[in-house]
């Protein structure tokens, strides 16, 4: 039973560029919720998506978007990333029947130059 | 707003030991309550929840934690502690929001055991 993927393992960008990291939710799960962690900091809430839909969002900019596909898989995207943008991304996957905790993945290390 | 205390960031714990990391929440409602574990580079691994019930619960490692409604309090305890315990410990609150739960995490407690 695969757990939560996320692709790449690590990136690195410049400033200014766009990124898409993407996430594979654990098998029978349906709602994917995205996660910052800078360094030496708790995860930080990004946003939900839920049957396609954005359903919460934290305290981010516009810059910061995401998408979820029909088969639960989700992307999250930044654009003109800044400094400040270099972090532990992290993918949680749950089941919106379900009471059930939030499932992580491995994250996507991004730094920026 | 919600959020989560974790007031010490390092504990260092000899291996044998008892350990406490300590955890304090701010909720309005009856909370939903996590911790999670981070080895370096990797993701978060739960150890233990409470949603109701039984004040005290059980984890996975031989982790538990008791919640304390009067002291906003849900604090994470293993009697011995191994060397492979060594890790960064995060305590979470879930917020939930038109059916939907998120995280709200505190700024972690890195355990370091000495030999």
């Amino acid at each position: 039973d695969a757990g939560v993927t996320q692709s790449p393992t690590h990136l690195i960008k410049t400033r200014g560029q766009q990124v898409t990291l993407r996430c594979s939710p654990k098998s029978g799960h349906d709602t994917v919720s995205w996660y910052q962690q800078a360094l030496g900091q708790g995860p930080q809430f990004i946003f939900q998506y839920y049957e396609e839909e954005e359903r919460q969002r934290g305290n981010f900019p516009d810059r910061f978007s995401g998408h979820q596909f029909p088969n639960y898989s989700s992307e999250l995207n930044v654009n003109a990333l800044l400094l400040g943008d270099s972090a532990l991304y992290l993918c949680a996957s749950s089941s919106y029947s379900s009471n059930q905790p939030q499932h992580f993945g491995d994250g996507t290390r991004l730094s920026i130059l | 707003a919600q959020s989560v205390t974790q007031p010490d960031i390092h504990i260092t714990v000899s291996e044998g030991a008892s350990l406490e990391l300590r955890c304090n929440y701010s909720y309005g409602a009856t909370p939903y309550l996590f911790w999670y574990v981070q080895s370096p580079g990797q993701g978060l691994q739960l150890l233990l929840k409470y949603f109701s019930g039984d004040t005290l619960v059980q984890g996975i490692k031989g982790f538990e934690a008791e919640f304390k409604r009067s002291q906003s309090s849900f604090n994470l305890r293993k009697p011995s502690v191994h060397w492979s315990d060594a890790a960064e410990y995060f305590c979470a609150v879930g917020v939930r929001n038109t059916g939907f739960q998120k995280l709200v995490f505190g700024t972690g407690t890195r355990l370091l055991v000495s030999p």
